[in-house]
């Protein structure tokens, strides 16, 4: 069982359309994050997202990206006007004390 | 920014052979950490070593780091069919639920031939 549950498993959308995707964590943890696969290529770091705040991002994470916690539980990535070089499984992750991270099984999204 | 990379990007074995994965990375961290990835799933933690130590074990799995060379590998001992996955390093400079993500290599796909 997933530590964290990520909806929609698979979305897809026209290009320039916004994209809200969802993770809910098991247990109640506050440090999450959220990376991205690209078809056939490395998983990246995009946000770290710690109490309610950004703690860090990385340059892919730029504006037309955000992340919140509107209900205390969900934790969603918004992205607001979707380019072709979205499309991309994310993965929603919570972290151990250590570091080690356990994913949710991803979103996968395709921009048309 | 410090990257795990792996070698070889693809192996393939025959099941019940010994598999091992190799990785470098760049700068000074804390710990080292292998996550396999199932075609189109999610990434799962194999095993976590920290900087100070130079070899851990769990189950079919022995990991080594060497700090001075700034490598790791993942040894994956009797190999299965359901070992057949992408293995991924990954590295992080602060631990405590530290603000750094994680940075990944490009992984190993490993194929386990029946």
């Amino acid at each position: 069982e997933p530590e964290v549950t990520q909806t929609p498993s698979h979305q897809v959308t026209q290009m320039g359309q916004e994209v809200i995707l969802r993770c809910v964590p098991i247990s109640n943890h506050l440090y999450f994050y959220w990376y991205r696969q690209i078809l056939g290529q490395k998983v990246e770091f995009l946000v770290s997202f710690y109490n309610n705040e950004i703690s860090e991002k990385s340059e892919i994470f730029d504006d037309q990206f955000s992340v919140e916690r509107p209900d205390g539980s969900n934790f969603t990535l918004k992205i607001r006007s979707t380019k072709l070089e979205d499309s991309a499984m994310y993965f929603c992750a919570r972290t151990t004390w250590t570091g080690e991270l356990f994913f949710g099984e991803g979103s996968r999204l395709t921009v048309l | 920014s410090q990257q795990g990379e792996e070698d070889p990007q693809a192996l393939s074995i025959q099941e019940g052979e010994n598999a091992t994965m190799n990785c470098s990375y760049k700068t000074s961290i804390n710990n080292l950490q292998w996550y396999r990835q199932n075609s189109g799933r999610g990434l799962v933690h194999l095993i976590l070593i920290r900087s100070n130590e130079r070899e851990k074990h769990s189950g079919r799995l022995r990991v080594t780091l060497d700090t001075s060379k700034k490598s790791s590998s993942l040894l994956i001992t009797a190999s299965r069919a359901a070992d057949t996955a992408s293995y991924f390093c990954a590295t992080i400079r602060r631990t405590g639920g530290g603000a750094d993500g994680l940075t990944f290599g490009k992984g190993t796909h490993l194929i386990i031939q029946p």
